[in-house]
């Protein structure tokens, strides 16, 4: 149980392109889901959090402009990466809670390379 | 100083052996303590959740959490070359470890056949 599934899988686009990545929850229901980003060989960072009908709190120093979040459903949050540049180009990684006594669930990453 | 250290490794390790992982950390608010398994270019999978001081087992992992030492580890015995994977202890103040984590920067185990 409580698995994310995260898509696309890996993305490479010219500079200027905005992507959308979709983060879902496939067996749960979840008014609340994250969104982090990994560089090589470092930790994840919280980008911020997505909550179900309300707009995302977005963490210190995270433009809310450059990085859409749309949580429509209490299944699906996307994040758009508007006008991508190359330094935009990392791993993207949501997750996802059951509810607020349980633990976040990891999807599989958006590998994001912005040419 | 960072609020989670961990050493990044790379640990490596003879198939069979036991592996001890650690994570030391600051905010003495934390409550709900996790690790997660990393293999290279997939996301974070949940292995072991605990909330407050003690031990937990499950399978070939034990959790222990030490709140007045500030320390964590993570314990995984008869290991296998499938275990080779990066590591990351993460750690909140909120119910559940649902809400925000802060992680450590992971540490790379390599399990040598």
């Amino acid at each position: 149980g409580a698995v994310v599934s995260q898509h696309p899988s890996r993305v490479i686009c010219k500079s200027g392109t905005s992507v959308k990545i979709e983060c879902r929850s496939l067996d749960f229901q979840a008014t609340t889901m994250f969104w982090y980003r990994q560089f090589p060989k470092q930790s994840l960072m919280l980008m911020a959090t997505s909550n179900e009908g309300s707009k995302a709190t977005y963490e210190q120093g995270v433009e809310k402009d450059k990085f859409l979040i749309n949580h429509a459903s209490l299944t699906l949050s996307t994040l758009t990466v508007t006008s991508a540049h190359p330094e935009d180009s990392s791993f993207y990684i949501c997750s996802a809670r059951p509810d607020n006594n349980q633990p976040q669930h990891f999807g599989d990453g958006t590998r994001l390379s912005i040419l | 100083q960072k609020e989670v250290e961990q050493d990044p490794g790379p640990l490596s390790v003879p198939e069979g052996a036991i592996v001890s992982l650690n994570c030391t950390y600051s905010n003495s608010a934390f409550q709900y303590f996790m690790w997660y398994r990393q293999y290279s270019r997939k996301g974070p999978e949940l292995l072991m959740y605990t909330y407050s001081s003690g031990n937990k087992e499950d399978g070939r992992f034990t959790a222990q959490v030490d709140k007045s030492s500030k320390y964590i580890s993570l314990f995984i015995r008869d290991s296998q070359p499938s275990d080779s994977a990066t590591y990351l202890c993460a750690m909140s103040e909120g119910a559940g470890g649902g809400n925000k984590l802060t992680f450590g920067t992971g540490t790379q185990l390599k399990v040598e056949l």
